[in-house]
């Protein structure tokens, strides 16, 4: 059963717009979240992270808000730019131990 | 070389075959990852290797049989694989284990079983 849910595989948005990507989990023991980005070929790099104790996070264009009764997570991107088009997977974490992964959902920004 | 590097990139073997998946990280991180991603469905951990001892090993079938020499190289044993066990294997490292670990991922190896 996935504990972390991307309900959404795709997502097309014009550029300079806000880009939306949502993730759910289902254990609530879950403490720290991340968000991966994934370009063809690569890799996922590490975007941006939050801590149960927040429910924002913000880094540059890049905005994570947590909502813990929701069990729900989200990745704000503003303004949106070609160069993000990829893959993104949020993760979640329980104490330090394994990360569960969704399933990605992919990005395109159209110009 | 910087990051976390893996090879093959890409892989084609038979269901007899004996193959091995390298991966090497130049970034002094204490815990190694391998990692499934199969079609449409998330990232399954499969190995983790901290101070070059397994901790944890996630169900994986024994025709998967990781070895991590030192903490800068894993490799990924391979033999009589099945066709499902076609997918990208990610290889990761970070900092430390027991800390949160922010991962930082290879390109990963494209693995096709005939």
């Amino acid at each position: 059963d996935q504990q972390v849910k991307q309900n959404s595989p795709s997502l097309s948005v014009q550029e300079g717009r806000i880009s939306i990507l949502n993730c759910d989990y289902t254990n609530s023991m879950f403490d720290y979240f991340l968000w991966y980005k994934k370009y063809p070929a690569e890799g996922p790099t590490f975007l941006i992270s939050i801590s149960s104790i927040k429910d924002k996070n913000e880094d540059g264009r890049f905005t994570v808000f947590l909502n813990k009764s929701a069990k729900h997570l989200s990745l704000h991107i503003v303004p949106s730019q070609p160069g993000d088009s990829a893959v993104y997977f949020c993760a979640a974490s329980a104490a330090g131990n394994q990360f569960y992964f969704g399933t990605g959902t992919s990005l395109t920004v159209i110009p | 070389e910087t990051g976390v590097t893996q090879t093959p990139r890409h892989l084609v073997m038979g269901m007899t075959n004996k193959k091995s998946l390298k991966c090497e990280q130049h970034l002094g991180h204490n815990a190694m990852y391998w990692y499934k991603q199969s079609a449409k469905k998330p990232l399954e951990l499969m190995f983790v290797y901290s101070l070059e001892e397994r901790v944890e090993n996630n169900s994986v079938p024994s025709r998967f049989s990781p070895e991590c020499p030192n903490s800068s190289h894993l490799f990924l044993h391979l033999h009589t694989l099945q066709p499902e066990d076609s997918a990208l294997y990610l290889c990761a490292s970070s900092r430390d284990y027991t800390e949160l670990p922010t991962q930082y991922f290879g390109p990963g190896t494209r693995l096709t079983v005939l």
